[in-house]
């Protein structure tokens, strides 16, 4: 099974700034199939990003996604105040048991 | 606009069993391989299931292999998951999720959740 570790657990940050969020796997992923996840209080998951880089529809693009191999990214260019909420990463590559990161709660400062 | 609409959840008992619903709609929906993910409270998101379009494939997390049953009838649009031999550790929100057309693809839309607890 991949493991995938997210980092930081949380994130302290203030509208307008950057989040860079990362999310480590255990073995070698191909860039194809890697997503993130955004999950708001009380809400399901919403897709994000798919393909490592890959905006799902309706995601603005202040939402960027990047990496290769075992090491991949999400970066917010600008926080708004929206988009504090728990980030999660998953890799679908490795049969359907599609494992998830353990998630990075973004949190305003 | 595609929805999936979870029902089915509630209060069990250990040992007990459950099944839940998924209704779909704005899809077609034997195109789509679907799964079942959980989020216990608290806690981040588990695999549970996948079934293939035709659902003539399944596949299990190790966690509910031989306790759950994950299957769909096309004719109705809906997918189902039967839960049995329920344990306090399976008490969760569970998300009815679209896949792709194939099995490699992410969840591209969920479903609002039904709650499972599992209590004496």
């Amino acid at each position: 099974e991949i493991v995938l570790t997210q980092s930081p657990g949380t994130l302290s940050l203030s509208p307008g700034e950057r989040a860079t969020l990362s999310c480590r796997t255990s073995q070698s992923v191909s860039s194809s199939y890697l997503a993130w996840y955004q999950q708001k209080p009380g809400q399901a998951p919403r897709l994000l990003i798919y393909g490592t880089s890959s905006r799902a529809t309706g995601i603005p693009d202040r939402f960027s996604g990047s990496g290769s191999g075992t090491d991949f990214t999400l970066t917010i260019s600008r926080l708004e105040p929206e988009d504090f909420a728990v980030y999660y990463c998953q890799q679908y590559s490795n049969s359907p048991g599609y494992t998830f990161g353990q998630g990075t709660k973004l949190e305003i400062k | 606009e595609v929805q999936l609409v979870e029902s089915g959840g509630g209060l069990v008992q250990p040992g007990g069993s459950l099944r839940l619903s998924c209704s779909a709609s704005g899809i077609t929906f034997s195109s789509y391989v679907m799964h079942w993910v959980r989020q216990a409270p608290g806690k981040g998101l588990e695999y549970v299931s996948t079934i293939s379009g035709n659902g003539g494939t399944t596949y299990y997390a190790d966690s509910v292999k031989g306790k759950f049953t994950i299957s769909r009838d096309n004719s109705k649009n809906t997918l189902y998951l039967q839960m049995s031999s329920l344990r306090p550790e399976d008490a969760a929100v569970y998300y009815c999720v679209k896949g792709g057309f194939d099995f490699r693809s992410s969840y591209t839309v969920w479903g609002q959740g039904t709650m499972v607890s599992v209590s004496s």
